[in-house]
């Protein structure tokens, strides 16, 4: 059963940089897409975006200009990377794999990490 | 930017029937995704392609997507099946996009 499990700070400074990694265990990294998500405290879910195995991108456009996702497929990882913080940036942060096939779900969830934007 | 418009809450007792809707005015010609997501959790996709269902999650669990609407029905509402619940699409200058979500209550 593949599993993901988010890890990085859980609490970044406003202006600096989100950083969090995503884990994959029970499965290869390698032939899937994968994603971030996150949700606001009391609030909806957001996709960020998805980065294939081979480190191709694409970004939901209201965050494209701070975002950066890569891949690390010998350590079954994938990253996030989310510039210029502010407390609008505080949310759980989920990573999920996306399901083969064009426009498919997301069939596998991280729990979740909380990141608090905040001095 | 692409919306998907859902009701904030649905209530229904049990062993009844709810329907979950979400409207936007061409989701009947996409496919749409819907996820569970009880407090504290992550979400757990339950009808994914308007009606397929995942391994795993009951026959209760049903959609359909049409026009302006798809719609998200649970039959024989327990009290398990209370949570919030989203609807998804892919739209092409948007990427990926959910709706507001729906709390589902159980009375």
């Amino acid at each position: 059963q593949v599993q993901l499990r988010e890890s990085g700070p859980g609490l970044v400074k406003p202006s600096e940089t989100l950083s969090l990694t995503c884990t994959v265990s029970g499965g290869s990294i390698s032939g899937f897409y994968w994603s971030w998500i996150r949700q606001s405290p009391g609030k909806g879910l957001e996709w960020i975006g998805y980065v294939y195995y081979t480190g191709n991108t694409n970004y939901n456009p209201s965050l494209r200009s701070r975002v950066t996702m890569s891949v690390d497929t010998p350590k079954n990882q994938f990253s996030l990377k989310l510039r210029s913080v502010t407390a609008a940036d505080t949310a759980v942060y989920f990573c999920a794999r996306i399901r083969p096939g064009l426009r498919a779900p997301f069939d596998h969830w991280g729990q979740g990490t909380l990141v608090t934007v905040s001095s | 930017s692409y919306v998907l418009t859902q009701p904030p809450s649905v209530s229904v007792a049990p062993g009844q029937t709810a329907r979950i809707t979400c409207g936007e005015n061409s989701i009947g010609s996409k496919s749409v995704h819907w996820y569970q997501q009880r407090p504290g959790q992550a979400p757990v996709l339950v009808v994914y392609d308007d009606g397929d269902r995942p391994s795993g999650i009951p026959e209760r669990f049903s959609g359909s997507n049409s026009g302006k609407t798809a719609t998200l029905t649970i039959s024989r509402v327990e009290a398990g099946d209370e949570a919030d619940y989203y609807c998804q699409v892919w739209e092409s200058s948007s990427g990926w996009v959910f709706g507001g979500g729906t709390k589902l209550t159980v009375l």
